[in-house]
């Protein structure tokens, strides 16, 4: 089982430009995030999506937006990037949030590096 | 707002020994999550322990291990016979129990020196 695919692995964009990060998992899990990790802050949560079709807000969601047209695959968008956006991006799923006591492991991809420049 | 806190940005200690890392955190809700990661220089995310809030027993991973302090709000990781496989980022994280968004500290960099 592949888990969670990320592509590019690294990318070098220009200011200005768009760009998508793609993330696939093949676990069929409901859940699936973004974060972005960042020297001395940790990994911040963009945006998520609890289930296809439904997305939501994160801790840092301005200048990225995501689409959750089926279950495998979550892209992230950044339509006109900036250098504050150099970073690393993780992409993570887990089943679907539920009351109660219920723990969901959040399983993580590779990352995808990025150099706005 | 949940806020997780690392006050140990790195760490050492002699291989076979054993080491502890701090964290703390901030939250409202009495139902909860908490989570030590392991980040290697690969960059992959690895969850090493989890613990429920509503569990009073800490939590056991072979060597790792966690002194959960609930009314101090306080969550240390344990690495007993540290090995130089250890040497990594380490994450904790919080997540509420009816969500699955997760709040992490900034980190600590552990070394292990042979």
């Amino acid at each position: 089982t592949a888990g969670i695919t990320q592509a590019p692995t690294s990318q070098i964009l220009a200011a200005g430009r768009s760009m998508t990060l793609r993330c696939t998992q093949d676990m069929r899990h409901n859940a699936m995030y973004w974060y972005r990790q960042d020297l001395g802050l940790g990994l911040r949560l963009i945006h998520y999506s609890n289930t296809a079709g439904t997305t939501g807000k994160g801790e840092v969601p301005d200048g990225y937006s995501v689409s959750r047209a089926n279950t495998d695959d979550f892209p992230l968008t950044l339509a006109s990037a900036v250098p504050s956006q150099t970073s690393v991006y993780f992409c993570a799923s887990s089943d679907r949030p539920t009351s109660g006591r219920v723990y969901n492991e959040q399983f993580f991809g590779p990352g995808t590096r990025l150099t706005v420049l | 707002a949940q806020t997780v806190t690392q006050s140990q940005p790195e760490m050492s200690v002699q291989e076979a020994e054993t080491v502890t890392l701090s964290c703390t955190y901030d939250t409202s809700e009495s139902d909860y999550y908490l989570f030590w990661y392991k980040q290697p220089p690969s960059r992959q995310m690895i969850l090493v322990i989890r613990q429920e809030a509503y569990k009073q027993q800490n939590a056991t991973e072979n060597r790792f291990s966690v002194n959960f302090q609930k009314a101090a709000k306080s969550f240390s990781l344990k690495i007993s016979d540290s090995q130089l496989g250890d040497a990594a980022m380490y994450f904790c994280a919080y997540r509420r129990s009816a969500s699955n968004n997760l709040f992490f500290g900034t980190g600590t960099r552990l070394t292990v020196i042979p």
